[in-house]
């Protein structure tokens, strides 16, 4: 199973807001609606942001939103803050009963 | 508090073997699902393995298949990895996290993950 494919890096400055891509293929992101994203900081472990395509788990701002369209799974940070600075993982679901995560964005706030 | 701690990880010759530990608490272990997750030095995340609530129905990554096993003991609240056969590449911090499960079934995220523990695999 390949990973799934995201951009080495994105940026944005405070307060505005950005996409991150996460490409897969119909055995994963294109035949499942379980793709899930997670923001890991550096030393820290992944926490998860984003569940099922679009849903936030408790806790998490209402500035994260996700969304998919066919075989590409879109994460979006909206008014950018200093603490959203981190690498962020897409994973998804597989038809092998596996998961399969991206290489990671790193998210840069300038 | 919900709660995930992994132990077990050091430093381990090629071929050598190392059992790794993943301690719950706060929450009914024996009714969610499991899988192991590792990141190698400076690279992203790589599932590794997955079981299930009863410990019999288990899915391995081809990477790791025939060398690693994972198992539960729901008494204890602990998740296990037991890697044989290790290799340079298998270096990497072993996350443990937790698959959400409710009375209609279980999900397909991790919602909680433990800190991590590492192992390297060098001579």
């Amino acid at each position: 199973q390949s990973a799934l494919t995201q951009p080495a890096s994105v940026s944005g400055s405070p307060g505005q807001s950005i996409t991150i891509s996460c490409t897969g293929t119909t055995s994963d992101i294109g035949s499942y609606n379980y793709v899930s994203w997670y923001q890991q900081h550096p030393g820290k472990a992944p926490k998860l942001m984003i569940y099922d395509v679009s849903r936030r788990p408790s806790g998490v701002s209402n500035r994260f939103s996700g969304s998919k369209s066919g075989n590409t799974a879109s994460l979006t940070i909206s008014g950018l803050q200093a603490e959203d600075e981190a690498n962020y993982y897409c994973s998804s679901y597989t038809s092998n009963s596996s998961w399969v995560f991206g290489g990671g964005t790193m998210l840069a706030v300038l | 508090q919900v709660q995930l701690v992994e132990s077990g990880g050091g430093l381990v010759k090629p071929g050598g073997s190392l059992r790794l530990s993943c301690a719950a608490s706060g929450f009914s272990f024996s009714d969610y699902y499991f899988t192991w997750i590792r990141q190698a030095p400076g690279k992203g995340l790589e599932w590794v393995s997955y079981i299930l609530s009863s410990g019999s129905t288990i899915f391995y990554a081809d990477s790791v298949k025939g060398r690693f096993t994972i198992s539960r003991d729901n008494a204890k609240n602990s998740l296990y990895l037991q890697m044989n056969s290790l290799r340079a590449e298998d270096t990497a911090v072993y996350y443990c996290a937790r698959v959400p499960c409710t009375r209609t079934g279980c999900s397909f995220y991790m919602d909680v993950w433990g800190k991590g523990t590492t192992v390297t695999v060098s001579s």
